[in-house]
């Protein structure tokens, strides 16, 4: 069965430092979505992004993040100065075959940020 | 009032018991339900996907969605213990604009411990 793949499982930054998290989406789908969930709250999105640009952000997503989609194939979310409210889960998602009806995500199993 | 509210439990019942899990919502826009589960440490599974009001049944998962009393429900049948694990309601409403897409609100997950 296809998967969103990302890497790493598991990232410690220091406070101030940018990271990239990566993410390989499920090839055909044309979505592609940041979420994050801090311990003990709620998934919580952060950003869509279609056509090669973002569609929908949510007030969390300030000037301290960016996506990319540099090639075909990875989705990337840059987060710049990382602070440490910062550390949390954070998931990758597509969703959107071509010629599908567009419904259900298929989640990443996510990369756990600690900032320290 | 809360966008979307799930009763996180804990949630401990013996093998082979119907488990009941309920989420309530407050935004009347949303047409689009899901029940994901998610085990410690990894992403959201997509596990029914329910259209507007109505029943779905997908073996021992039937999911239910309210709209009038915007109250959606998951039901487990024969529940086993690898069925323990965090389930997440989360629901959107569609919007039909520059290809912007399905952004989930999630509720806060229920912990389900089914003992053998």
């Amino acid at each position: 069965e296809p998967e969103v793949t990302q890497t790493p499982s598991h990232q410690v930054t220091q406070m101030g430092q940018e990271v990239i998290l990566r993410c390989v989406p499920i090839s055909n789908h044309l979505y592609f979505y940041w979420y994050r969930q801090i311990l003990g709250q709620k998934v919580e999105f952060l950003v869509s992004f279609y056509n090669n640009e973002i569609s929908e952000k949510s007030e969390i997503f300030d000037d301290q993040f960016s996506v990319e989609r540099p090639d075909g194939s990875n989705f990337t979310l840059k987060i710049r100065s990382t602070k440490l409210e910062d550390s949390a889960m954070y998931f990758c998602a597509s969703s959107g075959g071509q010629g599908k009806a567009n419904y259900g995500y298929t989640f990443g199993s996510g990369t756990r940020l600690t900032v320290v | 009032q809360k966008e979307v509210e799930q009763d996180p439990g804990p949630l401990s019942v013996p093998e082979g018991a119907i488990v009941s899990l309920n989420c309530t919502y407050s935004n009347s826009a949303f047409q689009y339900f899901m029940w994901y589960r998610q085990y410690s440490r990894k992403g959201p599974e997509l596990l029914m996907y329910t259209y507007s009001s109505g029943n779905k049944e997908d073996g021992r998962f039937t999911a239910q969605v309210d709209k009038s009393s915007k109250y959606i429900s998951l039901f487990i049948r024969d529940s086993q213990p690898s069925d323990s694990a965090t389930y997440l309601c989360a629901m959107s409403a569609y919007r039909n604009s520059g290809g912007s897409n399905y952004k989930l609100t999630f509720g806060k997950g229920t912990l389900l411990t089914v003992n053998p």
